[in-house]
């Protein structure tokens, strides 16, 4: 069946540093939802990208849909304690509705 | 806060029990989803309901059943708990016609824990 991998697992950055982590779908999608879940809390919505090669920019976050509608990305820039949590991507078929990557853990050294 | 709401909070339930999860969407929204996500895990997409019918469903068993009511709370009903259905189920309520693609506002979940 469809799977969505998410990488890496976890990733320790010291504040001030870049992050990325990267979602590959085994089909092609629709459209794909990012996910920021803090310990202890539930997922909220970040942004939804449709379009082939869409980028979107929120402040110090760029999302990136690739050319095929499998992959995507999520760069932070010089990160800050607030951004600390877990980032899920979500992709979305028709056939299989919607499936979760298992998510990028991020921690950060003051 | 998404404003929408989850009850019980914590759940603690053994082996081959029942359970019933409620969950209150959005002020106008008419779609809910339910989710199911264990400890270190993304959450895995149980079913949806739009309008009362339930819309898409995921790789989960038949003990596992729901409702959504007129005025677009939801129920999800769990017959003969084993272990591993111990998670924090979420559900999510989004606006708009049948299908994904829409913002979805996750509640805050119920932990449920089957000994």
């Amino acid at each position: 069946g469809q799977q969505v991998m998410q990488i890496p697992q976890y990733q320790h950055v010291q504040e001030g540093e870049d992050f990325t982590t990267y979602c590959n779908s085994s089909t092609t999608l629709s459209n794909i939802q990012w996910y920021k879940q803090r310990p202890g809390g539930h997922p909220v919505f970040l942004i939804q990208l449709v379009k082939s090669g869409e980028v979107k920019k929120q402040k110090r976050l760029t999302f990136q849909f690739g050319e095929a509608k499998k992959n995507s990305s999520l760069h932070i820039t010089a990160t800050q304690t607030t951004d600390v949590g877990t980032y899920f991507c979500a992709g979305y078929s028709s056939a299989s509705k919607i499936i979760f990557g298992s998510g990028t853990r991020l921690s950060i050294r003051p | 806060e998404t404003g929408v709401t989850q009850s019980p909070t914590h759940l603690i339930k053994t082996r081959g029990q029942q359970v019933t999860l409620r969950c209150s969407s959005q002020s106008g929204h008419n779609t809910v989803s339910w989710y199911q996500q264990a400890l270190g895990q993304g959450p895995q997409f149980i079913f949806q309901y739009y309008r009362e019918e339930e819309n898409g469903r995921g790789n989960f068993p038949p003990r596992f059943s729901g409702l959504q009511f007129p005025n677009y709370s939801s129920e999800l009903n769990v017959n003969a708990l084993e272990l591993d259905d111990s998670a924090l189920y979420l559900c999510a309520s989004s606006f708009g016609v049948a299908g994904f693609g829409d913002t979805q506002y996750f509640g805050p979940g119920t932990r449920l824990t089957v000994l």
